[in-house]
């Protein structure tokens, strides 16, 4: 059975940082490509970021570059979120997801149960 | 960057026939794909690549697209569907991921 737990989450000050894990199980992690997409307080769901299966391609939204940086420990099976320079904006639920990327296609076939981030405004 | 548009809202009576909506340029060239969101829960993929079904998915959520707009049409809506249903896709880009604004729908 594939799981996605996820952790690292908690309330942080503006300008403040926070690193997010993702532990998988029940399939080849080193397989897949994974993403992280967040969903802010009774809002839709945004597309946060994506790691290549060796962790040799990365691709951020816009409004992280640069601040948030993803990445994979294989051996660990798990997927991380490194978030700095914290926003009120950022606030969200943080789902971490396991992919499959087609080149005409992606989509998002397993989900965790999100861990919360709260940066106050 | 591109972006996907979704009705906020659709109703739909018990047992009938309804039809989401999923609008964007990208469509043209990426496939889309659909989720189930109900309140307090993670999104559940419903529809994959357009048209494809995953396992477990009843057979009454079914996809299709023509152009620039997608469709995910759910035949004989039952009341446990009442929910979010979100689509996405790549943006055109291709590098990006993007998702519609969600629709929510409602069953009377």
């Amino acid at each position: 059975e594939v799981q996605l737990v996820e952790s690292g989450g908690g309330l942080v000050q503006p300008g403040g940082s926070l690193r997010l894990s993702c532990a998988a199980s029940g399939f080849i992690f080193r397989s897949y490509w994974m993403s992280w997409v967040r969903q802010a307080p009774g809002k839709g769901l945004e597309w946060v970021a994506s790691i290549k299966e060796d962790g040799s391609q990365k691709n951020y939204v816009d409004s992280v570059m640069g601040r948030f940086t993803i990445s994979r420990d294989n051996a660990r099976n798990s997927l991380y979120l490194q978030m700095n320079s914290l926003r009120a904006e950022d606030t969200a639920i943080y789902y971490c997801t396991r992919d499959i990327v087609l080149a005409t296609a992606i989509w998002f076939d397993y989900w965790g149960q999100g861990t919360l981030v709260t940066v106050p405004s | 960057s591109s972006e996907l548009t979704q009705d906020p809202a659709v109703s739909v009576a018990l047992g009938q026939t309804v039809r989401i909506t999923c609008q964007g340029d990208s469509l043209r060239d990426y496939y889309v794909s659909w989720y189930q969101q109900k309140p307090g829960q993670a999104p559940t993929l419903v529809i994959y690549a357009k048209t494809n079904r995953p396992s477990g998915i009843p057979h009454r959520f079914s996809g299709s697209s023509s152009g620039d707009t997608a469709s995910l049409t759910i035949s004989g809506a039952q009341a446990e569907d009442e929910a979010d249903y979100y689509c996405n896709s790549r943006d055109s880009s291709g590098d990006h991921v993007i998702f519609g604004g969600g629709t929510k729908l409602t069953v009377l």
